[in-house]
């Protein structure tokens, strides 16, 4: 059984400090992988989603790297900044068409302290 | 860019009362879900549609129903609440095409709570 964890379950830093966010999945044979942000009281905002091929995905100041093999996959965030504090969600498909084999990490909540 | 838009944002429900969750998305996705995200405790899917007619349940689907007439809406019934039933619950969607990634898309949520 597909299983994803993230951790560490709250980070604080200060701002400017570059970050790195871990999600690790049990099973590696996973379609893809999507990063998630969602504020207070709010939805969920995608961020980047890595297929299985692909090694990373960036955004901006945002890069998200993928290792099957290892079950692993990490957000880093660049200079961080306090518009950057939300709780960071990592989410994996399993299978193209496996419509509800997606499975949430409960995910990082992230502080930037100005 | 409307994308995936739910009403209402909040509702307070007494046990026994029943309520529809509307969901609706513009971007002709071909599949939408309905997930309860309960604190610690992650998303949890309720129910999910391939398309218009055809639903299916998720991993956690007792107490609801949901219906797809259309392409655009997909509404989550809760037929007599139960305070378990309070949480936050949020539709999504997605197009999902041999090729095509799949990417999720969220409504900003709906928090129910029943007293």
């Amino acid at each position: 059984k597909q299983e994803v964890t993230q951790i560490p379950a709250a980070l604080s830093v200060p701002e400017g400090e570059n970050l790195v966010l871990n999600c690790s999945f049990t099973d590696s044979a996973i379609y893809n992988l999507q990063w998630f942000r969602q504020d207070p009281g709010k939805g969920l905002t995608s961020l980047l989603l890595i297929q299985s091929s692909q090694r990373e995905q960036t955004s901006g100041r945002l890069n998200a790297s993928l290792d099957k093999s290892s079950g692993r996959s990490t957000l880093y965030i660049a200079a961080s900044q306090p518009g950057d504090s939300a709780t960071y969600l990592c989410a994996v498909k399993i299978g193209e068409t496996s419509y509800d084999k997606v499975i949430f990490g409960p995910g990082t909540s992230l502080s930037v302290i100005p | 860019n409307a994308g995936v838009t739910q009403t209402p944002k909040f509702r307070i429900l007494k046990i026994g009362q029943s309520m529809t969750l509307q969901c609706t998305q513009d971007m002709n996705h071909n599949y939408m879900y309905w997930y309860r995200q309960d604190p610690g405790m992650g998303l949890k899917l309720i129910y999910y549609s391939v398309g218009a007619g055809i639903t299916d349940k998720g991993e956690v689907p007792n107490g609801y129903n949901v219906s797809r007439s259309t392409t655009e809406d997909f509404p989550l019934r809760l037929e007599l609440a139960a305070p378990s039933q309070t949480s936050v619950y949020f539709c999504a969607s997605s197009y999902l095409r041999r090729g095509n990634t799949g990417e999720l898309f969220f409504g900003e949520g709906s928090r129910l709570t029943v007293l």
